[in-house]
C-alpha cells in the first residue's frame, strides 16, 4: 500500500520559516494537500491541490509538490501556528495520510 | 456556511453495537463525498472510508479491519458510521469530513467536531 512519510517533529523560532516535508513514491504525479490540527480541535485544510490556499488561510502558508516530495512552508511563523500538520494524497482509489509532523514554535 | 455536526460522545462495552452520525448543512449534501477518519489516542489520522450520499456508493480503506459499515440518508443530510461488535481497539475520536463532488484526488473541508468513542469493559 502507498505510504507518505513525514518527519515526526520540526522546530522553528517565531518569525522564521518552517518547512515540513512529505515523501512518497512519485508523489509529484499526484495531488497533495495539507491539514493543520491544534490540540483538542478538528483538522483544518490549509492547502489543497498541491498549492491552493482555501479562503481564510493566511498567506504565510504555501506549498509545492515535485518528484517524491511535497513541502509545506510557513513564512514568518507565529506561535498560533504551533500544531500537528498532516499531508494527504490519493492513490489507487484510496486516501492516504502521512503520519503527521508536530510543529513547535519556540 | 458549510457545516458538519456529529453526534455526541459514546461509552460502550466490548461486543456492543454502535451507530454514530454526521449531519451536513449549508450545501447540497447528496452531491459531495463524506469521509470518516479515525484518530486513535495520541496518534495520527486514518482514512476509514467515504460515501457519496446521492447513490450510496461506498469506498472502504482496504488496510483497516472490515467490521465497520458506512451509510447515508440523503433525505436527512446525514451520514453514519456503524459497528456491529465493538472492540477495545475501536476506542478513538472519529471525524466526518466533506470531500469533493468528484471521487479521484479528493480532499476534505470542512471537518465535523468529532465523536469520541470509548470501548471499555
Amino acid at each position: 500500500s502507498y505510504e507518505l512519510t513525514q518527519p515526526p517533529s520540526v522546530s522553528v523560532s517565531p518569525g522564521q520559516t518552517a518547512t515540513i516535508t512529505c515523501s512518497g513514491d512519485k508523489l509529484g504525479d499526484k495531488f497533495a494537500c495539507w491539514y493543520q490540527q491544534k490540540p483538542g480541535q478538528s483538522p483544518v485544510l490549509v492547502i489543497s491541490q498541491d498549492s491552493v490556499r482555501p479562503l481564510g488561510i493566511p498567506e504565510r502558508f504555501s506549498a509545492s509538490n515535485s518528484g517524491n516530495t511535497a513541502t509545506l512552508t510557513i513564512s514568518g511563523t507565529q506561535t498560533v501556528d504551533e500544531a500537528d500538520y498532516y499531508c494527504q494524497a490519493w492513490d489507487s482509489s484510496t486516501v492516504v495520510f502521512g503520519g503527521g509532523t508536530k510543529l513547535t514554535v519556540l | 456556511e458549510v457545516q458538519l455536526v456529529q453526534s455526541g460522545a459514546e461509552v460502550k462495552k466490548p461486543g456492543e453495537s454502535l451507530k454514530i452520525s454526521c449531519n451536513g448543512s449549508g450545501y447540497n449534501f447528496a452531491t459531495y463525498w463524506v469521509a470518516w477518519v479515525r484518530q486513535m489516542p495520541g496518534k495520527g489520522l486514518e482514512w476509514m472510508g467515504f460515501i457519496y450520499p446521492g447513490d450510496s456508493d461506498v469506498r472502504y480503506n482496504p488496510s483497516l479491519p472490515g467490521h465497520i459499515s458506512i451509510s447515508a440518508d440523503k433525505s436527512l443530510s446525514t451520514a453514519y458510521l456503524q459497528w456491529t461488535s465493538l472492540k477495545a481497539s475501536d476506542t478513538a475520536m472519529y471525524y466526518c469530513a466533506r470531500g469533493q463532488q468528484h471521487l479521484v484526488d479528493n480532499w476534505f473541508d470542512p471537518w465535523g467536531q468529532g465523536t469520541l468513542v470509548t470501548v471499555s469493559s
